[in-house]
């Protein structure tokens, strides 16, 4: 089976910058995802993993180490709508490569 | 594009009723998945289609669980009869490709809330 960790909630400062970290564990590893959902919407496709290193998009970066089973968001020139909840998820062959295993998510709260 | 849509939004049931959930996904997009949350779990998998067939329902925690895709387009998904433990969001997700590597396209979800 798998196992995801992420903090339960963080704050942060308009304009600052924050790192979410995700932890994982899981077998036939293929790829690890970060999902943005504001309360009562979808969750929005942020950034994909699979090898190892930092993918840089706009103000968010996604970082992978496959083997320390450890990744994390980065979030810089934090918004007010940067609230939200951020979805650490892996896709790996014990799941089928086409499914994904979530973990609870981390609640993001930014103050001006 | 649209996006995938859902429907109800909301719905509020008593315990024995029967409830059907209906999702429709991106137009072309072979591959529609059904997720659920409850209130303090993660987001877990219930099952994925590939247009009309069922590839994986490993997720689909018992039989008052039917989910159907005729056709190839859109899917519903009915709890008959509904209990307590049922209760949660709901998110049908499509895609293209199974193993896409950008993710899938989620709706909005169905919160279902049994009483």
């Amino acid at each position: 089976g798998q196992n995801i960790d992420q903090p339960t909630e963080m704050t942060a400062t308009e304009g600052a910058i924050v790192q979410i970290n995700c932890t994982y564990q899981t077998s036939g590893f293929n790829g690890l995802f970060w999902y943005q959902q504001h309360a009562g919407e979808a969750p929005t496709f942020l950034s994909y993993n699979v090898l190892d290193g930092l993918e840089e998009k706009g103000r968010f970066s996604s970082f992978l180490s496959r083997s320390k089973g450890y990744s994390y968001l980065l979030l810089k020139e934090l918004q007010m709508k940067d609230s939200a909840s951020y979805l650490c998820a892996v896709r790996d062959r014990d799941s089928g490569y086409s499914t994904l295993t979530f973990g609870k998510g981390t609640m993001l709260l930014v103050s001006p | 594009e649209a996006g995938v849509t859902q429907f109800p939004s909301h719905s509020v049931i008593e315990k024995g009723q029967t409830v059907t959930l209906r999702c429709d996904p991106i137009s072309g997009h072979d591959n529609l998945y059904w997720y659920r949350r409850v209130m303090g779990k993660e987001i877990k998998f219930l099952l994925h289609f590939v247009k009309e067939s069922k590839q994986d329902e490993s997720g689909m925690p018992n039989n008052r669980f039917l989910a159907e895709r005729t056709g190839g387009t859109y899917s519903t998904l009915k709890v008959q009869p509904a209990e307590l433990e049922d209760s949660g969001v709901y998110f049908c997700a499509s895609s293209q490709e199974a193993r896409v590597g950008y993710g899938y396209t989620f709706g909005s979800g169905t919160r279902l809330t049994v009483v």
